[in-house]
C-alpha cells in the first residue's frame, strides 16, 4: 500500500523486557515523527527524524526509549525494561518535508502486562 | 508552537453544517494552523491548514479571523463517517513537530 505501515499492530509484552516497534514511512518522505497516545488523550510527541537523523528527541520521556532510522527510510523505535506505564498506541507520521502534511499509520497497540 | 482551545465535544445533525472553534490567542504570525481528525481506532488524518487567508478544499473550509486569534473548522454536511476527535495545532515553521491537545469530539447524529 501506498500508506504508513506499522509493525506489529499489537504487542503484548511482560514487564522488563525489550520491544521494538517498526515503521515503514511513504516512499520519498524525508520526515519521519514517532508519538505515543495514551486512552482518552491526544497523541504525544516522541521524537522526530529529517533524513537519518534525529532532529528532535525532546519528547522521548526516559532513556530506556530510543530511535533509528539508519538508511533514512524505515525506523524503529525501541523500549528497554518496559513498564506497565509505557503501555499505549504508538504511532507513526512521515511528511515529504518539514511543515508538510503528516500521514500516519495505524499504530502500534503496546500492552505491559 | 501555540496553545490551542477547543471544546471537548459538540454535536451536529447529519448533512448539516459542522462549525468547529478553535481558539490560539497565543499564535505568531510565522505559525500556521493545521486540523487533524482522528476515527475511532485510526491514526490522525489531516484535513487542512492555513496561515492568514481562508482555506477550503474537498474535505472542508477553514475560517481564521483577521487578527488570527481564532479559527473555525467547516464541514459543509456532516455525514456519520465524520464523527471523530477533531484537532486544532498551532505549528511554527521551524519545525512540524504537531503538538495535539485534548480535541473535540463531534458526534454527527441521525
Amino acid at each position: 500500500g501506498a500508506g504508513v505501515s506499522q509493525t506489529p499492530s499489537n504487542k503484548v509484552t511482560e514487564k522488563g523486557k525489550y520491544v521494538e516497534l517498526r515503521c515503514d514511512p511513504i516512499s520519498g518522505h524525508t520526515a519521519l515523527y514517532w508519538y505515543r497516545q495514551s486512552l482518552g488523550q491526544g497523541p504525544e510527541f516522541l521524537i522526530y527524524f529529517q533524513g537519518t537523523g534525529a532532529a528532535d528527541d525532546s519528547g522521548l520521556p526516559n532513556d530506556r526509549f530510543f530511535a533509528v532510522r539508519p538508511e533514512g527510510s524505515v525506523s524503529t523505535l525501541k523500549i528497554q525494561r518496559t513498564e506497565r506505564g509505557d503501555s499505549a498506541v504508538y504511532l507513526c507520521a512521515s511528511s515529504l518535508m518539514v511543515n508538510t502534511e503528516a500521514f500516519f499509520g495505524q499504530g502500534t497497540r503496546l500492552t505491559v502486562v | 508552537d501555540a496553545k490551542t482551545t477547543q471544546p471537548p465535544s459538540m454535536d451536529c445533525a447529519e448533512g448539516r453544517a459542522a462549525n468547529l472553534p478553535c481558539n490560539h490567542s497565543t499564535i505568531s504570525g510565522n505559525e500556521y494552523v493545521y486540523w487533524y481528525r482522528q476515527i475511532h481506532s485510526q491514526g490522525p488524518q489531516y484535513i487542512i491548514h492555513g496561515l492568514k487567508n481562508n482555506e477550503t478544499n474537498e474535505m472542508a473550509s477553514l475560517i481564521i479571523t483577521e487578527d488570527r486569534k481564532s479559527s473555525t473548522l467547516i464541514l459543509p454536511h456532516a455525514t456519520l463517517r465524520d464523527t471523530a476527535v477533531y484537532y486544532c495545532i498551532g505549528n511554527g515553521r521551524d519545525g512540524n513537530k504537531l503538538v495535539f491537545g485534548a480535541g473535540t469530539i463531534l458526534r454527527v447524529k441521525s
